[in-house]
């Protein structure tokens, strides 16, 4: 079935730092590829989104290329700031599937 | 616009007793679902439904009930609370179950079973 591996963390890093979160996924098809946000006490946020291979999803600083070749979709942000300290899930869907989650990734980011 | 509300946010059970979570939608979404977070495993789907009166299992559907009288409702029953179902549960809808649709969440109930 499909699956979604990303590194699972915790990540730390001071703030203004590069971030780089990996995500790697296994699917039949051609599935869209989310990334969602968890702040603390809270569901889950769309952070971004893309459909096709090539795609570059991107918000508040945060981006993501949807590499079919490779079959990854790293988050990326060039500095992060202290209110970026979430989880962070890698997903993906395909026609008629069920979304299917990764086990996140826990950020910290240091004053 | 209140997107995707879950009732209760907190609740403790005891062993054996049962209790229904409550999820209700305004975006007339056609596909809801439940889903369980633990700690290292992410989220996994409970159950799923892609329409009123239509509802399927997912990957943990022991130990859990629902059901779809109307597109806004999808409640999440359990019948007789043990501790291995102790976890944060998220309601969670969508426009269509078809690749590219954006999944909204609710803010989470968190249950604990003693």
């Amino acid at each position: 079935g499909d699956s979604v591996t990303q590194m699972e963390g915790p990540v730390t890093l001071s703030e203004e730092a590069f971030l780089t979160i990996n995500c790697t996924y296994t699917a039949t098809g051609y599935p869209s590829l989310f990334w969602y946000v968890q702040y603390p006490g809270e569901g889950l946020q769309l952070l971004l989104k893309a459909t096709k291979a090539d795609d570059k999803g991107s918000n508040k600083g945060f981006e993501a290329t949807y590499r079919k070749e490779t079959t990854s979709f790293h988050l990326e942000k060039g500095s992060v700031q202290v209110s970026d300290s979430a989880v962070y899930f890698c997903a993906l869907v395909g026609d008629g599937q069920n979304f299917v989650f990764g086990p996140g990734t826990r950020l910290s980011v240091l004053p | 616009n209140a997107g995707v509300t879950q009732t209760p946010k907190f609740q403790v059970l005891k062993t054996g007793q049962s209790m229904t979570l409550q999820c209700a939608q305004d975006m007339n979404h056609e596909y809801m679902s439940w889903y369980r977070q633990d700690p290292g495993m992410g989220l996994r789907l409970i159950h799923y439904s892609v329409g009123a009166g239509i509802t399927d299992q997912g990957e943990v559907p022991n130990g859990y009930n629902v059901s779809r009288s109307t597109t806004e409702d999808f409640p999440l029953r359990l019948l007789s609370a043990a501790p291995s179902q102790t976890s944060v549960y998220f309601c969670a809808s969508s426009y269509q179950q078809t690749s590219g649709n954006t999944i909204y969440f609710g803010e989470g109930s968190w249950l604990t079973v003693v």
